[in-house]
């Protein structure tokens, strides 16, 4: 079955610092591929997405690009903050399989400080 | 843009009793929502499949007698923990996927429950 495999935190990072947080999947289609956040004691926010390979997805100065080639998702930061810290998901769907249900990693927790 | 509302975001019950949560699509339709669980520091499992008009769709290992659904509309998904203990303790959010949207998919606020 699909799963999702994600990079064991807790990952701590200076201010400004560079940040890779790594997933792979394994799926029996073509599955999107997601980022999500969960900011403390809040809910799951939806930080970006890519639907086919060699997508990339990008928002808030976070990247990640769907690659195929090596069923990875690997999210990127140039430059973290202190309020980007939080947990992060990698997460996939097969709509033809799960009708839009997620599968996701066991997430990874950063921390960054000042 | 779309929003899940999910009610309440936090409760606390008593062992024994059931408790209910609402999962709500303010401003678009939903045929298919999703229920998921989380543990403290552990990752979200996918419980079941809330499907307007007909049964949920149970994740295997999930008890569809303990935690009943019910897709009433296609804007209203209700997770009722009945008998609810302890170990019941946990974060529950549902997902929304609008009708024709693709692949989008919106999350609710999430639901912690404690059962003391």
């Amino acid at each position: 079955g699909d799963s999702v495999t994600q990079m064991e935190g807790p990952v701590t990072l200076s201010e400004e610092a560079f940040l890779t947080i790594n997933c792979t999947y394994t799926a029996t289609g073509y599955p999107s591929l997601f980022w999500y956040v969960q900011y403390p004691g809040e809910g799951l926010q939806l930080l970006l997405k890519a639907t086919k390979a060699d997508d990339k997805g990008s928002n808030k100065g976070f990247e990640a690009t769907y690659r195929k080639e090596t069923t990875s998702f690997h999210l990127e930061k140039g430059s973290v903050q202190v309020s980007d810290s939080a947990v992060y998901f990698c997460a996939l769907s097969e709509a033809q399989n799960s009708g839009y249900a997620l599968n996701f990693g066991k997430g990874t927790s950063l921390l960054v400080t000042p | 843009g779309a929003v899940v509302s999910q009610h309440p975001s936090r409760v606390i019950c008593k062992s024994g009793t059931s408790v209910k949560i609402e999962c709500r699509s303010l401003d678009f339709q939903a045929t298919t929502m999703f229920w998921y669980r989380q543990f403290p520091k552990q990752s979200l499992m996918l419980m079941a499949t809330s499907n307007e008009g007909s049964k949920a769709t149970y994740e295997q290992g999930v008890e569809k007698d303990k935690f009943l659904i019910n897709h009433a509309s296609l804007t209203l998904s209700t997770l009722t923990v009945t008998s609810a203990h302890p170990e019941d303790s946990s974060f529950y959010i549902c997902s929304a996927h609008p009708s024709g949207s693709g692949n989008t998919i919106y999350f609710g606020e999430g639901s912690w429950l404690t059962v003391v």
